[in-house]
This record gives C-alpha cells, structure tokens and sequence, in this order.
C-alpha cells in the first residue's frame, strides 16, 4: 500500500521561528510537492521537485524554502514563519515524469503560527 | 493560463439520490483530468482520472465522471449517494507535471 508520511499532523510555531515540515513517501516517487489548502482557496502549489536536489517554485513560493537530498524524503522550511503561513501543508508524491499519473497525498500538517 | 473551476461551494443532496459535482477547465493542449476526495482532517485521496478514450470514466466508491470537450466539463456523478460520501471533493488538470486543483466542493449527504 503506498503511503506519504508528514512528520507532525498538527504544529504550533511563534512569529520568526524557522519552521521545518517533513515529507516521506515509500513507493520510489520521483515528483513530490508542498501545497497550502486554504478554505475557499483550493491548493495551491508551493514548490515541487522533480529529482534528488532538484527544486522548481510553484505558484506561491514566497516566504518559502525546499530541500531534497534523498529521493524519498522532501522537506519544506519557512525561513521566519509569519501569521499569514498558518495554513493545512499536504506533501504529494507521483510517479514519473507524466501528466498521466495521479498523486498520493499525506495526511496534511495543520500549521498554526501566533 | 491554467484554470480549474468548481461553481458550487456546496452540494446537498438527499441519501440514495443521483449527485453531480461541477467542473470546468481551461488548459492548452490535451487535458487530463482528476477527481479527488478528502474526508475530515485527512488528506486528498485519487478517485478517478481522465486520459483519452471513452468520455465517462468510473473510478473509486462507485463514483464515475463524465468529459465533455465542447463545454471544457468534467462533472462527478454518482448515481445513488450514500451518507459516507459527504467529503470536499476537488477536480484538477495535470498539465505539463503541474497540477492545478478548483476551490473544492463540499458535499452533504443528508440521510
């Protein structure tokens, strides 16, 4: 069974403080993805990779960073976290470099910032 | 510019009635298209995609979709909706290895 793993389900971080949400995906991926959902809003695409080291901004990277140094694991870190990131963070994985596969979704990590 | 749209932020609908869940895209070149739930407090799971082929594509829990170029569509139905499958559910266009998702649309399935 295929699986996508986020370290914390929920995280409470102050204003400044860098913030790290971790991603692991079992099933030998080579896309994964951070998306905020946000209500009314959808997801939307932070920063995806489509290798081991190899990052491309999404639609709303600012205020944002990523790092990929293994292929299963994809780490999303906000450099100084503000009240405007709290937001659901969903990590995704999919196979290939097709447009024909679907992703796999973690359980999401609710991030509140005060 | 790639667009998805879902028109209803809610849909109600009563237990063993047919539902439809709207959709409408706007990409360049081919479309492909998927449907995905997400129950409370969980994340996005894959019900059913569109590639090519046939234009009425059935995927998970009975659910199936059906593709109409002309009016750039891709509703969700389900012939007879079960109180199980209230859930926000969100259409998205794959194009070029970038997903783009709607709003979502909350349905509610009432017993």
């Amino acid at each position: 069974d295929v699986k996508v793993t986020q370290s914390s389900r929920y995280l409470v971080k102050r204003t400044g403080e860098k913030v790290f949400l971790e991603c692991v995906q079992d099933m030998d991926h080579e896309n994964m993805f951070w998306y905020r959902q946000d209500p009314g809003l959808g997801l939307r695409l932070i920063y995806f990779s489509y290798d081991v080291k190899m990052k491309e901004k999404g639609d709303i990277p600012e205020g944002y960073s990523v790092s990929r140094e293994k292929k299963e694991r994809f780490s999303l870190i906000l450099e100084s976290a503000s009240t405007n990131q709290t937001s659901m963070y969903l990590c995704a994985s999919s196979l290939g470099d097709s447009q024909l596969y679907e992703q796999y979704f973690g359980p999401g990590t609710r991030l509140t910032v005060t | 510019a790639q667009s998805v749209a879902q028109p209803e932020d809610q849909v109600n609908v009563a237990e063993g009635n047919p539902l439809t869940v709207k959709c409408t895209y706007s990409v360049s070149g081919n479309p492909y298209l998927f449907w995905y739930v997400q129950y409370p407090n969980r994340g996005l799971q894959f019900l059913l995609k569109y590639i090519t082929g046939d234009n009425l594509v059935k995927g998970s829990y009975g659910f199936e979709a059906e593709f109409n170029k002309s009016q750039t569509s891709f509703h969700l139905k389900k012939p007879s909706a079960l109180v199980s499958d209230s859930a926000l559910y969100f259409c998205a266009v794959n194009n070029f290895n970038k997903f783009y998702f709607g709003s979502g649309t909350k349905l509610n399935v009432k017993p």
